[in-house]
């Protein structure tokens, strides 16, 4: 069963706006990551945030985590048309292995100019 | 540059046929994978291995098969045993030194049956 669970499943924005993209997941994790996947393609690693922190940055992205309600969110500022692809994100639960790393279905986000 | 090269980016298979797909790193990763991901969904794990000469099944390993016989080379193939291969396939990569490092990805193979 897979761990992480996005939402929205779909988001459309105007540039300039904020985007804001939420992740649970059912069992104690080590890790959540964040990816983001162009279409037709790989994806690439945005940012990591251990279970024992809180709140993560990285440029204009902003990372938080709350272990007692199992989620986390994805927070994109100021949105480029550049920023349109799916997010996954991806937890590591405890005791596992990069070998367990598991994948939600993803937020599809849409920023129009 | 350092990367994952995944080949074909499209391949075809008929009935019956067994398909090789590849995946080559130059990032000196001791951690390989295998994803399938289907349209709308996320990344289910085919197989991993962590070294040469080793690997573990993933979630979805029936009517898939791997070898890794380097380190930078990790090919997968799918038997006619699969019978639902459609699907965009994934190769990752990882160092196995820390369970917080990411994974660099591949540009993706699109299979689809003919």
């Amino acid at each position: 069963s897979q761990q992480g669970e996005e939402d929205p499943q779909a988001l459309s924005i105007q540039e300039g706006e904020n985007a804001t993209m939420n992740c649970s997941y059912k069992t104690s994790i080590n890790n959540l990551q964040w990816y983001r996947q162009n279409s037709g393609r790989g994806l690439v690693h945005l940012i990591l945030i251990r279970s024992n922190e809180r709140e993560k940055h990285s440029g204009r992205l902003r990372v938080t985590l709350d272990t007692s309600k199992k989620s986390s969110s994805l927070l994109i500022t100021a949105s480029r048309a550049a920023d349109t692809a799916s997010y996954f994100c991806a937890t590591l639960h405890l005791g596992g292995s990069q070998g367990n790393l598991i994948f939600g279905k993803g937020t599809k986000l849409s920023v129009k100019p | 540059d350092g990367g994952i090269t995944q080949s074909p980016k499209y391949l075809f298979r008929k009935e019956g046929q067994n398909v090789t797909l590849s995946c080559e790193q130059n990032l000196n990763h001791d951690a390989m994978y295998w994803y399938r991901q289907d349209p709308g969904q996320g990344l289910r794990l085919i197989y991993y291995s962590q070294i040469v000469n080793d690997f573990q099944k993933g979630d979805i390993a029936e009517g898939y098969s791997v070898s890794r016989e380097k380190k930078e080379s990790f090919p997968l193939t799918v038997t006619s045993a699969q019978k639902n291969p459609t699907a965009f396939y994934l190769c990752a990569s990882s160092i196995v030194d820390s369970r917080d490092e990411k994974l660099f990805f591949g540009s993706g193979t699109q299979l689809s049956v003919l």
